[in-house]
């Protein structure tokens, strides 16, 4: 029974480029968040995701990031234009009723 | 909306001592209150969860106490132990379709 995966683990990116970052969650969950977080700070939502549906995407910046859980296929968040304040980890998580999270391992982007 | 505080940001326990973590929330509508251990450089896991129609719950040494009424709940480790030092989060939620809501975290360090 696979968990939340997320790949890629680690990213490098330079400033200007592209930042995808992709995450299946546990089989038979339909809810998708994005989490950021900085090193030595809490987790910052930013985006609540159900199947081809966006719940809540309050947490993410207007410009640049965009989210998406296809019908088939992982959960991508998506940056553009990546500049260095982009770097932190990104964690998702999954759930089945929009309760209990389950958490992936995290993608750790660096932007240089 | 609604808003969950956590205290202390810092707490240092001796091995074998018990820890409390406190949060509150705003929202009366909230009616599930999970706990979130992370360690360094890991994925935050769900340590144990409460729900409003629940006064206590005890797994162990954790046990999580919910005030409906003050609006606030605990997060109590007894006998504390050197693999409990990690960073712990509360979080509050209305139920499906609604985000959790995280509290900023306290870093718990247990000396030996």
């Amino acid at each position: 029974n696979a968990g939340v995966m997320q790949n890629p683990r680690h990213l490098v990116r330079r400033r200007g480029q592209e930042a995808r970052l992709r995450c299946s969650p546990v089989k038979g969950h339909s809810h998708v968040y994005w989490y950021r977080q900085l090193p030595e700070e809490g987790l910052k939502f930013m985006v609540y995701l159900q199947k081809e549906n966006i719940i809540d995407e309050s947490g993410m910046p207007k410009e640049r990031f965009s989210a998406e859980f296809p019908k088939e296929g992982p959960s991508i968040l998506r940056i553009q234009q990546v500049v260095r304040g982009d770097s932190a980890a990104y964690f998702c998580a999954s759930s089945r009723q929009g309760d209990e999270q389950y958490f992936g391992p995290g993608t750790r982007l660096t932007v240089t | 909306g609604e808003n969950v505080e956590q205290h202390p940001s810092t707490l240092s326990v001796q091995e074998g001592d018990s820890a409390v973590i406190k949060c509150t929330y705003s929202d009366s509508a909230s009616n599930y209150f999970p706990w979130y251990k992370q360690e360094l450089g890991k994925r935050p896991q769900l340590i144990i969860d409460i729900r409003s129609n629940v006064g206590e719950k005890k797994d162990q040494r954790i046990a999580v106490t919910l005030n409906k009424t003050a609006k606030h709940f605990s997060l109590h480790i007894t006998e504390t132990q050197p693999e409990d030092s990690a960073v712990y989060f509360c979080a509050a939620s209305k139920g499906s379709n609604y985000q959790l809501i995280w509290g900023a975290g306290t870093k718990l360090i247990i000396k030996p």
